[in-house]
């Protein structure tokens, strides 16, 4: 079982529409949590972290459940320029020295959105 | 400010031959890892570096991958007796300090293995 699992897509959506990504990670002492996205043959670049309470920004909202160790991201009003692939990803810490670690990603999800 | 940045972007190699891959973090940047891309799937950690100690070589996939930061700045991966398997973008990331500060991702060299 990866350790970061996504549905790898592709999301197809009009423009306007919302759509949601999901993504489950194992490893329960998981310490810090990501969007990142990813045009295409481009570099992963921070879209936002994610926390538990929640946290906005502007058309992207994004949720963390640790009991469940689920994360989302949602995107309202979808703009053409918001097609890429979304990445989620986790930053587990090292143990022994409380510091952060490697990141672990997903497979990401695509998504295209149309006119 | 500059980002962090790579060479070659891309690179053919015959296989068996060695390759080396390059990045430059964002000066100032303590901390600088290596992760490697397969096509469709998404980034892969091979090491971590703090200054010149590489902490972390866990996920470096045989003795062939090889990677050095000597003077805490610029490093170098390299890669001997290239197979075709090793065809993938490797992308080096760097963040300010050993926290929890965001990772800022060079635009990966692409390398391919005949």
């Amino acid at each position: 079982r990866k350790e970061v699992e996504q549905d790898p897509g592709p999301f197809n959506v009009p423009e306007g529409a919302t759509v949601a990504f999901n993504c489950t990670y194992s490893n329960s002492a998981s310490q810090s949590f990501f969007w990142y996205r990813q045009d295409c043959r481009k570099e992963p670049k921070l879209l936002m972290s994610v926390y538990s309470s929640g946290n906005e920004d502007g058309r992207f909202t994004a949720q963390l459940n640790r009991a469940s160790q689920y994360i989302s991201l949602l995107i309202r009003d979808s703009k053409l320029s918001d097609s890429a692939t979304y990445l989620c990803v986790v930053n587990e810490g090292y143990l022994n020295t409380g510091t952060a670690s490697k990141l672990t990603f997903g497979t990401g999800t695509r998504l295209q959105v149309t006119l | 400010g500059a980002g962090v940045s790579q060479s070659p972007r891309y690179k053919v190699a015959k296989r068996g031959q060695d390759v080396a891959l390059r990045c430059d973090p964002i000066s100032g940047h303590v901390s600088l890892f290596w992760y490697q891309q397969a096509l469709g799937q998404g980034p892969e950690f091979l090491t971590y570096f703090q200054n010149e100690a590489q902490l972390d070589k866990s996920g470096l996939p045989s003795d062939r991958f090889f990677a050095e930061r000597p003077e805490g700045s610029v490093s170098t991966l390299k890669i001997q007796r290239t197979q075709q398997e090793d065809s993938a973008v490797y992308l080096c990331a760097s963040s300010l300090a050993q926290g929890w500060e965001t990772q800022y991702f060079g635009p990966g060299t692409r390398l391919l293995v005949l």
